[in-house]
C-alpha cells in the first residue's frame, strides 16, 4: 500500500518561497493511474486544492494561486514538490500531499484515496 | 468556482442512531459521461481526510456499508446507517466536476 509523506520547513518568513516535499513509498510515481496533488488547510478551517501533477510533467493548478505556485516531480527519487512563492500569513495551513486515482472516475481532480499526515507551514517573521 | 455548501454544521448523534449530511453544489455535478462528481471525505480527530465515497454513490476500499451516499444533480446526502463512536470527525464533501475542486465547510460529527 502506498504511504506519502511531507518534509520541509515548519516557518517561513513572509515574501519568501515556501517549498515542501513528499516522498512517497510502496508504489511508484509513474503509475500510469494516479496523479499527485497538493492540499492545504488554514488552521481551524477547510480544505483548498492547490494542484496536480503526473509523472510525466503535466500539471494543473488552482486559478486563485496558479501565479504563484510551482508543482514538480522528480521520478528518480519517486518524489514531488510544492513551490509557493511570495508567501503571507494567509499561506499559514498544514499541507497534504494525497494521491488521486483518475482511473476510478476519469477525472484527475477527485479520489484522492491517499494522503500523507500533514505538514503544518507558518509564515511569520 | 463551484461552490460547496453542507448542512447542518454541527451533528450530534446518538451511538446506534442514523444520521445524514446534506450537500448543494451552485452547480450541476453531473457530468456527460453521467457521472455524477461527488466525494465524501472525513477527517478524523488529529488525522488526515480519508475518502468514504466517490462518484456521488461508490463507498471507497474499507469503508463500512453504514455509510452511503446518494444525490441528484446538485444535492447530495451522506448516510450512516448507525452512528459508531469512532464515527466522530468532520465530514466534507468535495466536487471534482470543474477545476479547480472545491470543498463544503465541514460538518462536525460528535457523539451525544
Amino acid at each position: 500500500q502506498m504511504q506519502l509523506q511531507e518534509s520541509g520547513p515548519g516557518l517561513v518568513k513572509p515574501s519568501e518561497t515556501l517549498s515542501l516535499t513528499c516522498t512517497v513509498s510502496g508504489g511508484a510515481i509513474t503509475s500510469s493511474s494516479f496523479y499527485w496533488a497538493w492540499i492545504r488547510q488554514p488552521p481551524g478551517k477547510g480544505l483548498e486544492w492547490i494542484g496536480n501533477i503526473y509523472y510525466n510533467g503535466n500539471t494543473f493548478y488552482n486559478p486563485s494561486l496558479k501565479s504563484r505556485v510551482t508543482v514538480s516531480a522528480d521520478t528518480s527519487t519517486n518524489q514531488f514538490s510544492l513551490y509557493v512563492s511570495s508567501v503571507t500569513a494567509a499561506d499559514t495551513a498544514v499541507y497534504y500531499c494525497a494521491r488521486s486515482d483518475f482511473q476510478k472516475t476519469g477525472t484527475i481532480q477527485a479520489h484522492f484515496d491517499s494522503w500523507g499526515q500533514g505538514t503544518l507551514v507558518t509564515v511569520s517573521s | 468556482d463551484i461552490v460547496m455548501t453542507q448542512s447542518p454544521l454541527s451533528l450530534p448523534v446518538t451511538p446506534g442512531e442514523p444520521a445524514s449530511i446534506s450537500c448543494s453544489s451552485s452547480q450541476s455535478l453531473l457530468h456527460t459521461n453521467r457521472y455524477k462528481y461527488l466525494d465524501w471525505y472525513v477527517q478524523k480527530p488529529g488525522q488526515s481526510p480519508q475518502l468514504l465515497i466517490y462518484l456521488c454513490s461508490n463507498r471507497a476500499s474499507g469503508v463500512p456499508d453504514r455509510f452511503s451516499g446518494s444525490g441528484s444533480g446538485t444535492e447530495f446526502t451522506l448516510k450512516i446507517s448507525r452512528v459508531e463512536a469512532e464515527d466522530v470527525g468532520v465530514y466534507y464533501c468535495m466536487q471534482g466536476l470543474q477545476t479547480p475542486p472545491t470543498f463544503g465547510q465541514g460538518t462536525k460529527l460528535e457523539i451525544k
